[in-house]
């Protein structure tokens, strides 16, 4: 069984640029979630994604935005980056859209300049 | 009211003590309380969860305490031991949490010295 995988692991962007994250969802599992973790806080939640259709999102704007793919993988794409996006963004991957149990990725730290 | 609040911020326990993390949130909504361990450069990786219909849940040197009417849940590491030294977090989701929206604590750096 393949665990979740994130790309790239790290990436330093400047300030207005757009970047896109990568995340392979567990074997099996057709719901992708994405948080952001600002350092020395707890993940919060972005969005999530199930079977290719946006299923929730938390509180942030629309320049975060997202896809999957129908082999249940997933990106994240920023536009207009700002110094504060720069986070560790984890992706999390679980069995249908109400399941709770969210297995995460290594993440991808995102430094803005 | 979907905050979930988190103490200590971090704690030291000697090898073998007993490390205790406590969690408090208001939302009555919720209805699942995993507990999230993360080490330095990881993502979190679920250590345990449980359900308001139970007060506790063991699974070998972790156990969950759960008081529904004080609306606190607490995870009690037994033996511990420097390996579980990392960030733990608690964390809760919603009935029915149809949105996938899991709602975390800001987090304990545990230290374990030997």
């Amino acid at each position: 069984e393949t665990g979740v995988t994130q790309s790239p692991t790290h990436l330093i962007k400047t300030r207005g640029q757009q970047v896109t994250l990568r995340c392979s969802s567990q074997s099996g599992h057709n719901t992708v979630s994405w948080y952001q973790q600002a350092l020395g806080q707890g993940p919060q939640f972005i969005f999530q994604y199930y079977r290719e259709e946006e299923n929730g999102r938390g509180n942030f704007p629309p320049r975060f935005s997202g896809l999957q793919f129908p082999n249940y993988s997933s990106e994240l794409n920023v536009n207009a980056l700002e110094l504060d996006d720069s986070a560790l963004y984890l992706c999390a991957s679980s069995l249908g859209r109400g399941s709770e149990t969210q297995y995460f990725g290594p993440g991808t730290r995102l430094l803005v300049l | 009211q979907q905050q979930v609040k988190q103490s200590p911020q971090s704690l030291i326990v000697q090898k073998g003590g007993i490390s205790i993390i406590n969690c408090a949130y208001e939302n009555t909504a919720f209805d699942y309380f995993p507990w999230y361990q993360q080490f330095p450069g990881k993502g979190p990786a679920l250590l345990i969860a449980i359900r308001p219909d139970v007060s506790e849940k063991k699974e070998g040197r972790f156990t969950i305490s759960f008081n529904k009417s004080a609306k606190q849940f607490s995870l009690h590491i037994m033996d511990s031991q420097p390996g579980d030294s990392a960030t733990y977090f608690c964390a809760a989701s919603p009935v029915d949490n149809q949105g996938g929206k899991l709602i975390f604590g800001q987090g304990t750096e545990l230290s374990v010295k030997p």
